[in-house]
């Protein structure tokens, strides 16, 4: 069974730019979620799209925004990056949204100049 | 807001020995609680969990204890081995945030050979 894929795994982009990232779950996997890890933050959570919808949302700026296709991959986006967006941004899907245990990608490395 | 705290950045054990990472969490709405190793260029990987009806739960070298007075958990791992040498992410989940999962900072866990 295949993991959780993200694409692209490095990019660099310049500030005031905007990116897209993508995730495809694992098969049978509805629920996917977003994170971004920086040094010493460890990893916040972004937001988590279930049957296409929003489910949960965190403390980030609307510059970042995601969604969810019917078959469950998933697209976050970034606009007006700035050098701070620089990070680590990882997916995570689980079978439903009151699974407990995340299965992740290996994230998407975004350098920003 | 950090509702999951782990304040150490970093862990250094001899090989063999027990390795003891922290946590602590603020929100006593949190149910389900999980420790995440995270290789280098790799997504972090399930390790183990607890739920809070329990205080302990155990699978091989790795026990997990939760103190809920206390808000604390804790990941020990007996005997420590070099191949333990990753970053280690506590979880939390439940509440009135719904089912997001909400990680700490994480600790770096060293053993040396």
């Amino acid at each position: 069974k295949a993991g959780v894929t993200q694409t692209p795994r490095y990019l660099i982009k310049t500030r005031g730019q905007q990116v897209t990232l993508s995730c495809s779950p694992i098969s049978g996997h509805r629920s996917v979620s977003w994170y971004q890890q920086t040094p010493g933050q460890g990893l916040q959570f972004l937001f988590e799209y279930f049957s296409e919808t929003q489910r949960n949302k965190g403390n980030f700026p609307g510059r970042f925004s995601g969604r969810q296709f019917s078959n469950s991959r998933s697209e976050m986006n970034v606009s007006t990056l700035e050098l701070g967006d620089s990070a680590l941004y990882l997916c995570a899907s689980r079978i439903n949204s009151g699974a407990n245990v995340l299965t992740f990608g290996a994230g998407s490395r975004l350098t920003v100049l | 807001d950090q509702q999951v705290k782990q304040n150490s950045p970093s862990l250094s054990v001899q090989e063999g020995r027990i390795s003891i990472l922290n946590c602590d969490y603020t929100n006593s709405m949190f149910d389900y609680f999980l420790w995440y190793k995270k290789y280098p260029a790799e997504g972090p990987t399930f390790l183990i969990s607890i739920s809070s009806i329990k205080d302990k739960n155990e699978d091989g070298r790795f026990t997990v204890f939760l103190n809920k007075s206390a808000k604390h958990l804790s990941l020990h791992i007996v005997p420590s081995q070099p191949g333990d040498s990753a970053v280690y992410f506590c979880a939390a989940s439940g509440g009135t945030g719904g089912f997001k999962t909400i990680f700490g900072a994480g600790t770096r866990l060293f053993v040396k050979a």
